[in-house]
């Protein structure tokens, strides 16, 4: 049982390269969402997914799109790269559609975008 | 939408001291309030939470209260240690609409020797 996993662990684009961040969960979870994370913000959650074929924004889904074809993952595309989308991306899932179950994080991902 | 402050931004105390840190809310929907803690360079974790149907609740050195009326909420640390030397940010989240997470901007603890 692996968890969340997320590939690459580092990435350097240049701007206006496109790119997709990997995620992958093997606990049979509903629920993922992706965040991202930049010094003095906190994570803000960027796109989530209730299940399967079933997807919605969050608090900042410009640049970024997603889909969810299988339970297990969970792809976040950055269609043309800026500077501004340099964060770490962290994935997250949980079991259940309470709001209580707990959310598991992944490892993240480092971009950097030149 | 939902917002949440957190504070102080860094907080540094000597090992075996308490610590504190503390949050509010805007939306008095919010039912679930869990913290998190972040070592450098790692995901964050899960280390307590709180539903809003209870007013305090403990595990070990760390518990959360709640204050409904205020829209606040704490994390306790007692008798810090080193390992304890982390981010740790606090949550809000309401039932539907996804059961979207809004985190606090995170609070950098140092606990010295």
């Amino acid at each position: 049982n692996a968890g969340v996993t997320q590939t690459p662990k580092f990435q350097v684009l240049k701007t206006g390269q496109s790119m997709t961040l990997q995620c992958a969960q093997d606990m049979n979870h509903e629920y993922m969402s992706w965040y991202r994370q930049d010094p003095g913000m906190g994570l803000r959650l960027i796109h989530y997914s209730v299940g399967a074929g079933i997807t919605d924004q969050g608090e900042v889904p410009n640049g970024y799109n997603v889909s969810r074809s299988t339970t297990e993952d969970f792809p976040l595309r950055l269609l043309s790269a800026a500077p501004s989308q340099t964060s770490v991306y962290f994935c997250a899932s949980k079991g259940g559609r309470e709001v209580w179950d707990t959310q598991y994080f992944g490892p993240g991902t480092r971009l950097t975008v030149l | 939408g939902e917002n949440v402050e957190q504070h102080p931004s860094t907080l540094s105390v000597q090992e075996g001291d308490s610590a504190v840190i503390k949050c509010t809310y805007s939306d008095s929907a919010s039912n679930y309030f869990p913290w998190y803690k972040q070592e450098l360079g790692k995901r964050p974790q899960l280390i307590i939470d709180i539903r809003s149907n209870v007013g305090e609740k403990k595990d070990q050195r760390i518990a959360v209260t709640l204050n409904k009326t205020a829209k606040h909420f704490s994390l306790h640390i007692t008798e810090t240690q080193p390992e304890d030397s982390a981010v740790y940010f606090c949550a809000a989240s309401q039932r539907g609409g996804g059961n979207k997470l809004t985190f606090g901007t995170g609070t950098q603890l140092k606990v010295e020797l």
